[in-house]
């Protein structure tokens, strides 16, 4: 099956500075690779998602890169807030064998930005 | 109006008894999810459902039991509950039209278990 490492565990940034989450996947079949902030007690929601048909993908002030042959994707947030304190998962989907999208979960990136 | 809603949000219970969570979806997808985040906040899929059929069943023992009457329905059942089932268990949904097609997925808030 699909493995998903993420990198770091724990991220402090000062605030205004950029931060970089890194996760490698290991299935080649993985075609959709989505990021979700979790805040405190809150729900996991989408930010930010990237298909394997494109390198490069920005919003504002966060951006995905992913390199399909190296099979790993980054996410980077610029001008960090204290509001992007949270914990940030990496995901990479593919079809199982009945066709239909199976999504398998980073081990998660708390980030803290310091006032 | 809340997308994805669960209930309840908190569950304390003994060991050894039974218990169920009950997810709702208002959007309209054809496909629901459970999650268990243990205390380490890994995210591990457990079963998912597409118009009520059974399509993702990982290895999770056989006391927990999925059941879809609907598809804005996915319901999970717990027997003989274990102090390793405490958690915070998600319901999700996405629509995955056509089928194979990757989209975003809406959580639910969560419902936290405690197993005494």
């Amino acid at each position: 099956g699909e493995n998903v490492e993420q990198h770091p565990s724990t991220l402090s940034v000062q605030e205004g500075d950029s931060a970089v989450i890194k996760c490698t996947y290991s299935d080649s079949a993985s075609n959709y690779f989505p990021w979700y902030k979790q805040e405190l007690g809150k729900r996991p929601q989408l930010i930010i998602d990237i298909r394997s048909n494109v390198g490069e993908k920005k919003d504002q002030r966060i951006a995905v890169t992913l390199n399909k042959t190296a099979k790993h994707f980054s996410l980077h947030i610029t001008e960090t807030q204290p509001e992007d304190s949270a914990v940030y998962f990496c995901a990479a989907s593919k079809a199982n064998s009945g066709g239909y999208q199976k999504v398998t979960f980073g081990t998660g990136t708390k980030l803290q930005v310091i006032p | 109006d809340t997308a994805v809603s669960q209930t309840p949000k908190y569950l304390v219970t003994q060991m050894g008894n039974d218990k169920s969570i009950k997810c709702e979806q208002n959007l309209g997808h054809d496909t629901m999810y459970w999650y268990k985040q243990d205390s380490k906040k890994f995210l591990k899929i457990m079963f998912s459902y597409n118009n009520k059929e059974l399509i993702i069943n990982e290895t999770v023992p056989n006391r927990f039991s999925p059941k879809s009457p609907d598809k804005a329905h996915l319901n999970l059942h717990i027997n003989s509950l274990e102090l390793g089932d405490s958690a915070v268990y998600f319901c999700a949904s996405s629509q995955e039209v056509p089928r194979g097609s990757p989209y975003e997925q809406y959580f639910g808030p969560g419902t936290r278990l405690t197993v005494t």
